[in-house]
C-alpha cells in the first residue's frame, strides 16, 4: 500500500478554518485519496475522497496538489465536534484489495 | 435507516473464555469488514466477508480468531481462549457493493473487549 504521512497532532480554534495536510509522495495514478475521521470512542466516519480535482461536500473540502503528492483536508469553520483523529488513506482496490489501510492519523484539538 | 449495529458495546471476559462480537450491517449492505484497534494504536484490517463467504482474511490472526457472515443474521467475530492481548476495540464496517476506489465504508460504534 502506498504510504501517507500526516502530522501527529494539530490545534485549532473554534470557528476558524483548519487545514490538515497529508503527504503521499509514492501515490500511483490509480490511487484515490480518502479521508476518514474518528471521534472519541466512536467508529471511523467517512469525510471525503478525490482523485485529481479538488472536491467539496457538506463536511469539508479536499485540495489535491497538481502532482498529487500531497493533499489538504479543509474544515472551513471548526467546531468542538470536529475534534477527532483524521486519517488520510490511499485506496486502489486493484492493488491493495478490499481493505482500507489506516495510518496513525492527525489528532485535531479544537479550542473553544 | 439504522446504521451499522454492533453488540455488545462492552464485553468483559476472563483469560481462556470465548468472546463473540456481532455486527448487523446497514440495511441493503451485503459486505462486512472487521477492524481491530488496540489501545493507543491505529485501526488494523482483519477480515472482509460477503454473505456466506470470506473474501479476504489476510489480517486475521492465524489461531483462535474466526469470522462468519451467514445468509441470515449478523456477522460474528469469534475469539476463542481469549488472552489479555486481545483487549481492544473491534469495529465492524459495511458497504452496499463490492470494494471500489470510490466506495465508502460505514462503521459501527465498536465493541470494546476487556480480558481480565
Amino acid at each position: 500500500d502506498a504510504k501517507t504521512t500526516q502530522p501527529n497532532s494539530m490545534e485549532s480554534n473554534e470557528e476558524e478554518p483548519v487545514h490538515l495536510p497529508c503527504n503521499h509522495s509514492t501515490i500511483s495514478g490509480t490511487d484515490y485519496i480518502h479521508w476518514y475521521r474518528q471521534l472519541p470512542s466512536q467508529g471511523p466516519e467517512y469525510v471525503i475522497h478525490g482523485l485529481t480535482s479538488n472536491v467539496n461536500n457538506r463536511m469539508a473540502s479536499l485540495a489535491i496538489a497538481e502532482d498529487r503528492k500531497s493533499s489538504t483536508l479543509i474544515l472551513h469553520r471548526a467546531t468542538l465536534r470536529d475534534a477527532a483523529v483524521y486519517y488520510c488513506i490511499l485506496r486502489d482496490v486493484g492493488t491493495s484489495g478490499s481493505r482500507l489501510t489506516f495510518g496513525e492519523g492527525t489528532q485535531l484539538t479544537v479550542n473553544p | 435507516n439504522a446504521g451499522v449495529m454492533q453488540n455488545p458495546r462492552h464485553l468483559v471476559r476472563r483469560r481462556g473464555q470465548e468472546a463473540r462480537l456481532r455486527c448487523s450491517p446497514m440495511k441493503g449492505h451485503s459486505h462486512v469488514y472487521w477492524y481491530r484497534q488496540l489501545p493507543e494504536e491505529g485501526l488494523k484490517f482483519m477480515v472482509y466477508l460477503q454473505k456466506e463467504n470470506i473474501i479476504d482474511e489476510s489480517g486475521m490472526p492465524k489461531e483462535r480468531f474466526s469470522a462468519e457472515f451467514p445468509k441470515e443474521g449478523p456477522s460474528i467475530l469469534r475469539i476463542q481462549q481469549v488472552v489479555r492481548g486481545d483487549s481492544a476495540a473491534y469495529f465492524c464496517a459495511s458497504s452496499p457493493r463490492t470494494p471500489s476506489n470510490t466506495g465508502e465504508l460505514f462503521f459501527g460504534e465498536g465493541s470494546r473487549l476487556t480480558v481480565l
